[in-house]
């Protein structure tokens, strides 16, 4: 079984600043994905950026990009130059075995 | 890029109505489409995979019976709540996998809201 643990449940970043969401998982596949989606308050989900287990290189996104330690087991976002619109719910999520399994989430204000 | 639409959006109705949650892949063909249940201020929740041709899967503790999924082609998955009670009041979401690699993400529909009265 695999489980995704957001420790933060609500985070507060000044608008321009970074920050940066932890996640962290626990799995007992060998090959595995790796995606934070957004949910504002609209409710829709929407992939922010995505991870393959295989692959060294962190995933970059224009102002999103993660730090993935495989050995950790960790799955951190960072939010460069924050924006308004960048406020919403992010939820970390790992993908093995036809199944994808959501962290709890994090809240995500963004201060004008 | 990948649409999936979800219909309808919200429904009210009244306890011991049953209740149909279409979900359709518009410009793609899913194989494998997600039911997924969200209680507000809570994540998502995986009840139930749905499989083109064949007979759902069920997430442990999920009734099958109470949520009966039918994925009858390639573009749509249906979610019927059965004799609905106020309990069944959530919001379900469904989601879509593009055919190819594993790396393929999710697509999610615009999700339901549920009202049992």
């Amino acid at each position: 079984a695999q489980t995704v643990t957001q420790s933060q449940p609500e985070m507060s970043v000044q608008e321009a600043e970074t920050v940066t969401l932890s996640c962290t998982y626990d799995t007992s596949e060998s090959d595995y994905y790796l995606f934070w989606y957004k949910q504002p308050p609209s409710r829709q989900m929407i992939l922010v950026i995505r991870q393959e287990a295989y692959k060294q290189q962190n995933a970059t996104e224009n102002r999103f990009s993660v730090n993935f330690q495989k050995a950790a087991k960790s799955f951190s976002l960072k939010i460069s130059d924050s924006q308004l619109g960048d406020a919403a719910m992010y939820f970390c999520a790992h993908f093995g075995n036809e199944k994808l399994t959501f962290g709890t989430g994090t809240r995500l204000t963004i201060i004008p | 890029g990948a649409v999936v639409s979800q219909h309808p959006s919200r429904v009210i109705c009244k306890s011991g109505t049953s209740v149909k949650i279409e979900c359709r892949s518009l410009d793609f063909q899913a194989t494998t489409m997600f039911w997924y249940r969200q209680f507000p201020k809570q994540s998502l929740m995986l009840m139930a995979t749905s499989n083109e041709g064949s007979k759902a899967t069920y997430e442990q503790g999920v009734e099958k019976d109470k949520f009966l999924i039918n994925h009858a082609s390639l573009t749509l998955s249906t979610l019927t709540v059965t004799s609905a009670h106020p309990e069944d009041s959530s919001f379900y979401i469904c989601s879509a996998r593009v055919l190819g690699p594993s790396n393929q993400p999710q697509h999610f529909g615009d999700g339901t809201r549920l009202s049992i009265l």
